[in-house]
């Protein structure tokens, strides 16, 4: 899998949009980006992933350049709840069968 | 989403014995299970991959022999901690895909172990 690059914290003001870049410049053809937050003594929880267009769910919106090596992710409107350590990854879809390689991550912390 | 369980959430135990961990998918056939660990102020490794029915394949440098992982059936997997020390108190957590989720790994809330 292609390795990221994160920055290791961020903080954002509540009810701001909260925007996390990732650098994936060795993503292959096939490799989507992947994005999980972990909240503190719990287990990872899946946001998004896409491969090329951008892509928005209840969550989050996800934007990946047109080169395809870099992205950021974005909550629109940050909460307190929100406060986690977002891992970027980047894996082959379909890869249901293959285990997860989880980098440091930016631990986002959203200020009242 | 898709509901993964663990048992115990946290557990304390002496060295030199034994833990067993569940990880339970609730709402789907899980066919391939996931375990990692995490070490205070560290990032998720992965420790081993488990389809139901066959042997768990371990990552590099994680003893097969100390973590035992049996996986089977489609709903279970259990990670027995074997001979336990204080250098394996850790946060252990599951992962699961199969069926319809089989694009996708949904994780349990994570077993705090501490060795004493």
């Amino acid at each position: 899998d292609a390795k990221t690059t994160q920055p290791p914290s961020m903080d954002c003001a509540e009810g701001r949009a909260a925007n996390l870049p990732c650098n994936h410049s060795t993503i292959s053809g096939n490799e989507y980006v992947y994005w999980y937050r972990q909240i503190h003594s719990q287990g990872p929880q899946y946001i998004i992933h896409g491969l090329k267009n951008n892509e928005t769910n209840e969550m989050a919106s996800l934007i990946i350049t047109e080169d395809r090596k870099s992205s950021t992710l974005i909550l629109p409107h940050a909460t307190l709840r929100d406060t986690a350590v977002y891992y970027c990854i980047v894996r082959v879809a379909g890869g249901g069968a293959d285990g997860l390689t989880f980098g440091k991550g930016t631990h986002l912390i959203i200020q009242p | 989403g898709a509901v993964v369980s663990q048992h115990p959430s946290w557990v304390i135990c002496k060295s030199g014995t034994s833990v067993k961990i569940e990880c339970r998918s609730l709402d789907f056939q899980a066919t391939t299970m996931f375990w990692y660990r995490q070490f205070p102020k560290q990032s998720l490794m992965l420790m081993a991959t488990s389809n139901e029915g066959s042997k768990a394949t371990y990552e590099q440098g994680v003893e097969k022999d100390k973590f035992l992982i049996n996986h089977a059936s489609l709903t279970l997997s259990t990670l027995t901690v074997t001979s336990a020390h204080p250098e394996d108190s850790s946060f252990y957590i599951c992962s699961a895909a199969g069926g319809a989720r089989a694009y996708e790994q949904y994780f349990g809330p994570g077993t705090r172990l501490t060795v004493t």
